[in-house]
């Protein structure tokens, strides 16, 4: 069965910390994105990987960096956290011959 | 500008009846929509989808109808359970350049009474 693994499923932070989400999959999927998803504000895409070393930015990139090394991993970096990024975080990839995406399980990150 | 928009934050439906999730969109490159179901602290999981090529499609309870005049797709559930409860997000996308996004809907939270 296809898997995107997200290291961690809950987070606490501090305000000004430097943050990593680590997202993996195991499907050989050229295109991998990272969505938070807050109430009332649905799915918003942040940034996004179509090739390794390949990033783009999405809707609301401003606080975030992303980094590709690997095909198969795609991290997030909150470079310095703040309360407004408190915020359920997924990861999804989606394979060259899909028009749909895997999604991981999320990871609930808190910043206090 | 919202291009893909579920105006319904939330429904509520007796068990064994239909449910009914509408969602409307505004880009006319749209060619390829998708329902995605959420629980809580899980990730979206892929649902049922169609082509703008059709405006019909089935999976067991799931129905996907799409009226492309009217940039309008709707989800039906027959009968819906209590296990359908759950958000569910409405996604579009295009074909070409920039076919690696799926533009999403804010989500209609659907609980189903039992």
């Amino acid at each position: 069965d296809v898997k995107v693994t997200q290291s961690s499923r809950y987070l606490v932070k501090r305000t000004g910390e430097k943050v990593f989400l680590e997202c993996v999959q195991d499907m050989d999927h050229e295109n991998m994105f990272w969505y938070r998803q807050d109430p009332g504000l649905g799915l918003r895409l942040i940034y996004f990987s179509y090739d390794v070393k390949m990033k783009e930015k999405g809707d609301i990139p401003e606080g975030y960096s992303v980094s590709r090394e690997k095909k198969e991993r795609f991290s997030l970096i909150l470079e310095s956290a703040s309360t407004n990024q408190t915020s359920m975080y997924l990861c999804a990839s989606r394979g060259s011959g899909s028009r749909s995406y895997t999604f991981g399980s999320g990871t609930r990150l808190t910043v206090v | 500008d919202q291009q893909v928009k579920q105006n319904s934050p939330s429904l509520s439906v007796q068990e064994g009846r239909i449910s009914i999730l509408n969602c409307d969109y505004t880009n006319s490159m749209f060619d390829y929509f998708l329902w995605y179901k959420k629980y809580p602290a899980e990730g979206p999981t892929f649902l049922i989808s169609i082509s703008s090529i059709k405006d019909k499609n089935e999976d067991g309870r799931f129905t996907v109808f799409l009226n492309k005049s009217a940039k309008h797709l709707s989800l039906h559930i027959v009968p819906s359970q209590p296990g359908d409860s759950a958000v569910y997000f409405c996604a579009a996308s295009k074909s070409g350049a920039g076919s690696y996004q799926l533009t999403f809907g804010k989500g209609t939270k659907l609980s189903v009474i039992p």
